[in-house]
This record gives structure tokens, sequence and C-alpha cells, in this order.
């Protein structure tokens, strides 16, 4: 059974702040993780995903996400904050691939 | 274009009515997926094919759905006798599982209003 949670449903950042969004999971397997983003009207796009190996994953639009075993995280991160990350972010976690279990998502808000 | 395309964008529909939605998914990827969106909520899987097989089903598919990928390409979604509950965005997605690194590609969608 796998499980993810992610914490806060609403983040507000400043442009050209650090953007931090929370995930943690739960997996009866070593799993395979995934950032998703959603802008409004629009289905769900890849902004990286962990498999094995290096746990340190980088992304596109400047994203990453380390994979921490022992905290069950996948938290994401991007140093500098543009108006154009304002949008909804899902963790997502597989069990070695295919269906995929999603968080209830982040909503982010980029002020100027 | 090579991306996953869903038909209709939106469908507003009175309750009891049934309503089919079509998914085309990337032409070579042969496994398919269904999830459902609400508002405020992460898409929640409904079921998936791996070419014309359905080899799985969420225990939130009831009786009232069902889904077909007849030819192993495109895949319909009904809902028949459509409820209020039933209104969210109905997400596509597919897949190559022989890839390196599976990973799935989304449609837009498909946003159900049911009065």
């Amino acid at each position: 059974a796998q499980s993810v949670t992610q914490l806060g449903s609403h983040v507000s950042v400043s442009e050209g702040a650090l953007v931090l969004l929370r995930c943690n999971y739960s997996s009866s397997v070593p799993p395979y993780l995934f950032w998703y983003v959603q802008y409004p009207n629009q289905g769900l796009q890849l902004l990286l995903k962990y498999t094995t190996g290096a746990t340190l994953v980088k992304g596109i639009n400047g994203f990453e996400a380390e994979f921490k075993k022992s905290e069950t995280s996948f938290h994401l991160t991007k140093p500098s904050a543009h108006m154009s990350d304002a949008a909804e972010y899902f963790c997502a976690v597989s069990p070695r691939g295919g269906k995929l279990q999603f968080g209830a998502g982040t909503q982010v808000v980029v002020t100027p | 274009d090579t991306g996953v395309s869903q038909d209709p964008r939106h469908k507003i529909t009175k309750r009891g009515q049934n309503v089919t939605f079509r998914c085309d998914p990337i032409s070579e990827h042969n496994r398919l997926y269904w999830y459902r969106q609400t508002l405020g909520q992460g898409p929640e899987f409904l079921t998936y094919f791996q070419n014309e097989a359905q080899l799985e089903k969420s225990r939130l598919l009831s009786d009232r759905f069902s889904a077909e990928r007849p030819k192993g390409s495109f895949s319909t979604l009904e809902i028949q006798r459509t409820e209020q509950g039933d209104s969210a965005m109905y997400l596509c997605a597919s897949s190559d599982p022989g890839a390196t690194n599976e990973k799935l590609f989304f449609g837009s969608g498909t946003q159900l209003s049911v009065l």
C-alpha cells in the first residue's frame, strides 16, 4: 500500500524567493517518486522523477527534489520563484512504475 | 502533435443522463490510464489498460462506470445515470511500459458538470 502526504494546500512566495513544497510518502516497496505541475485548465506535466541512483534529482524549470529514505520525504525546491511558477503541484508515488498515487496537491501563489 | 488528446474538453449534463468521453493516447503507448480529479484533490486512479485488456479497476469505479479500449488504441469512459457527485475532471494518461523509466503523459482532461 502506498500513500502521499503534501504538507500545506496553499503556499505563497515572493518573486525571487525560495520555493519549498513538502511531500512525505509511505510505500511497502522502494518507490518511484514524482512531482507534477498543473496549470489552470491543463493536464499534468512531469517536473521530475526519482527511480534509483542519485537522490538529488533535477527537473525542468529550475526545480529539483531530494529523496530522503530515512525521512520518507521527497521535497521539491526552486531557489528563486518566478511568476510563471504559479500553479498547482502534485507529488506522486508508484511501485516501480505505472499506476500513480497522488497527493492532494499544493497551490503555489507567487507575489510580486 | 503526438500528445494525449481527450474529447470533449467540457461536458455539461443533467442528472440521470449518460455521458461518454474519449481518449486518444500517444500512438506507440500501449498502456492507458483513467483518473478522476475533484476540486482541491489530487487525481485518483480509476482504471488502466494494457493494449485492449483492462488490467485493474479501482473500487471508485462503480457499476455505472465502464471503460473500453476495443482495439488497443483509443479508449472510452462511459458514465451511466450520472449523479452530481460525478462532477469532476476526468484525466487520461498513456505510457510505454517498455521504455526505460516509464512515465505517464497526461491529456488536458474532460471537465464534467452534472446539474
